[in-house]
Formats: structure tokens, sequence, C-alpha cells
């Protein structure tokens, strides 16, 4: 079946430390990739998204992400980690020709100050 | 900004009552969506709509109906509800266009079917 592999389920880290997330994806053609980002309490909100072009793609908050077409995979990066990242994030897949997200199961990351 | 608006953010039932989640959105959107979430299953497409009147089933519709009477209106029907049904719903809104699939969402209706 379709779907989208989020590999790391908890993360947890400290302040300072480097982030990647895993994301893969089975769908073959173009896609459009997302990463969402839920902070405790609050509601699901866009981190970043890729449509077209650039592959390395700059979201709010020092966030980034590489898609690799070969890897069907869209990694999520930051440099250093603040306590104020710790949040469930989610990896999103529109399949070829569909407007209708599939999610991964998330990540949940806690960042210790 | 888009604003999604669900009319509860908790509720508590018993099991067999009739749940009603509504959600609004202000920014004309095509697109209307229900999902649930649960921990370690992510979210979970429930129904979605394109236009008023018309409604898709999504990955998971058992035990779900929706209404799109209006554009900016969009629920969440629950006929009967039972235990398995206890989840956090969310309801997301989406625009037809060349950069489809970007999801703007509400901030959730926790339900408790006891």
């Amino acid at each position: 079946a379709q779907s989208v592999s989020q590999h790391n389920h908890h993360v947890i880290l400290s302040e300072a430390a480097s982030l990647e997330l895993g994301c893969n994806y089975s769908y073959g053609g173009t896609v459009n990739l997302f990463w969402y980002v839920q902070y405790p309490g609050q509601h699901l909100q866009l981190l970043l998204k890729y449509f077209s072009g650039d592959p390395l793609v700059k979201g709010i908050k020092g966030f980034e992400a590489e898609f690799i077409k070969s890897k069907f995979s869209f990694n999520l990066r930051k440099p250093s980690v603040q306590w104020s990242d710790t949040a469930e994030y989610f990896c999103a897949v529109n399949a070829p020709g569909s407007y209708i997200p599939t999610f991964g199961r998330g990540t949940s990351l806690i960042v210790h100050p | 900004d888009v604003k999604v608006t669900q009319s509860s953010r908790y509720l508590v039932k018993r099991t067999g009552e009739k749940v009603f989640l509504e959600c609004v959105q202000d920014m004309d959107h095509e697109n209307m969506f229900w999902y649930r979430q649960d921990p370690g299953l992510g979210l979970r497409l429930i129904y979605f709509s394109y236009d008023v009147k018309m409604k898709e089933k999504g990955d998971i519709p058992e035990g779900y109906s929706v209404s799109r009477e209006k554009k900016e209106r969009f629920s969440l029907i629950l006929e009967s509800a039972s235990t398995n049904q206890t989840s956090m719903y969310l309801c997301a809104s989406s625009l037809i266009g060349t950069h489809t699939g970007e999801l703007f969402f509400g901030e959730g209706s926790r339900l408790t079917v006891l």
C-alpha cells in the first residue's frame, strides 16, 4: 500500500543538539511534500512545504528539509534545537494528482533544557 | 490568516449518544476535511468534502457521517457514539489551486465516550 513512513517515533535531545527526522514515501511520480508541527496544546501548523524547484526547503523557526527524489525521502533538519521545539512533527505527502495528503504517524520530540 | 474554528474543544458523551462536531472556516476554501488523531497512529482521514453537499469517504468512515450545507461549514456526526471513538478530532481546510494540499487546521475537539 502507498504510505508515508516516519522512522523515529520518539526523539529526546538536549538543547543545541542537531536534529534530523526521517520521512519516506512510496508514491511514484510528482508529489507535494509537507512537514507539520503540533506544539503542546496548539493546533497543527505548517512548518515547510515542497512543490518543485530547489530540493532544499527552508521553513519557519530555522527548520529545513531536503527532498531526495531517488531515495523517496523528505527529511527534516535543524542544526541546533531549542527547548521550545518540543512538539510532535508530522510528515505528509500528496500522491500525484491528489490534493489530499497522507500523513505519517508522527514523531514526538522532547528537548531538554 | 486563515481561521478554522471547531465549536467544542472538549466533549464527554455516553455510549449510544448522537454527537455533532462543528467546523467553520473563514477563507472561502473549497476543501474541508475531518481527521482523527490517536497516539502512535498519526492522522487518519475520516471524510472530506470538495464542495457544498459533496462528500467523499476517507480511510476510516465507519461509524461517522458528515454534512456540508454551506461552503464554510463542515460537520462530523457520530450517529451512535462508541468507546472506540474516543479520540481527538481535527478539522482542516484547503484551497484548490496550483499549490494544493496545504491544510489549515482547527484546534481540535477531544471527545471522550464513556
